[in-house]
């Protein structure tokens, strides 16, 4: 069964402190590995997908990278507006396409 | 352009009372997935519908539980003889070929 670990699982920074969010995964067959941001009272908005150990992609002062066991969401000098949680989930192929995700990290960026 | 959307946003009700929850998914996209969340955790799968039929329905708890997608676009979730642990967050989600999946702003379910 897959399974996804998340930590911290809350972590406080001052505004411009840059860090890192790590996701753990075990699954019997990675197809795809996804980053979510989930603010309060809202849904999961989607933010990268990642398909194979080496890959990174960036999105303003988020970055994701994959290796064969774990996943990075580094932040670079975050904002207040970047306060949010931070899901991850995988995908392992199959017909059925779920994802199963972890319980998130939650960040809190001071102004 | 429109996004997920799921109606109400809110529901309370009694403990053994039938509800429903509806999702109205991204034109176009095939296929339809309902997740359930719980207060700090992730959301859990429920059921993935592909067209008409559901594909997968492995994540339902139990009888009480069950959804329709009668003609490929919107689904509702129905839950029978409510109880009080299934109070969560149901969302709801839809994909096109790319497998990313587009999340709704979900449905909380409160049973007194």
């Amino acid at each position: 069964e897959d399974q996804v670990t998340q930590s911290p699982e809350a972590l406080r920074l001052q505004e411009g402190e840059s860090s890192s969010l790590n996701c753990s995964y075990t699954v019997s067959g990675l197809r795809g590995l996804f980053w979510y941001r989930q603010d309060p009272g809202k849904g999961p908005e989607f933010l990268f997908t990642l398909y194979s150990a080496g890959e990174e992609k960036e999105k303003e002062r988020l970055k994701a990278t994959l290796t064969k066991k774990e996943s990075f969401l580094h932040i670079t000098a975050p904002k207040p507006e970047d306060s949010a949680t931070y899901l991850c989930a995988v995908y392992s192929g199959g017909s059925n396409y779920k994802l199963t995700f972890g319980k998130g990290t939650l960040l809190t960026v001071n102004p | 352009g429109a996004g997920v959307s799921q109606t109400p946003s809110n529901k309370v009700t009694e403990k053994g009372k039938y509800v429903e929850l509806r999702c109205d998914p991204i034109s176009g996209h095939t296929a339809l997935y309902w997740y359930r969340q719980s207060l700090g955790q992730g959301p859990e799968f429920l059921i993935y519908f592909q067209g008409t039929g559901a594909a997968d329905d492995s994540g339902l708890p139990n009888d009480r539980f069950f959804a329709v997608r009668p003609e490929g676009s919107v689904s509702t979730l129905k839950i029978q003889r409510t109880e009080r642990g299934d109070s969560a967050v149901y969302l709801c989600a839809s994909s096109s070929v790319s497998n990313e999946q587009f999340f709704g702003p979900g449905t909380r379910l409160t049973v007194l």
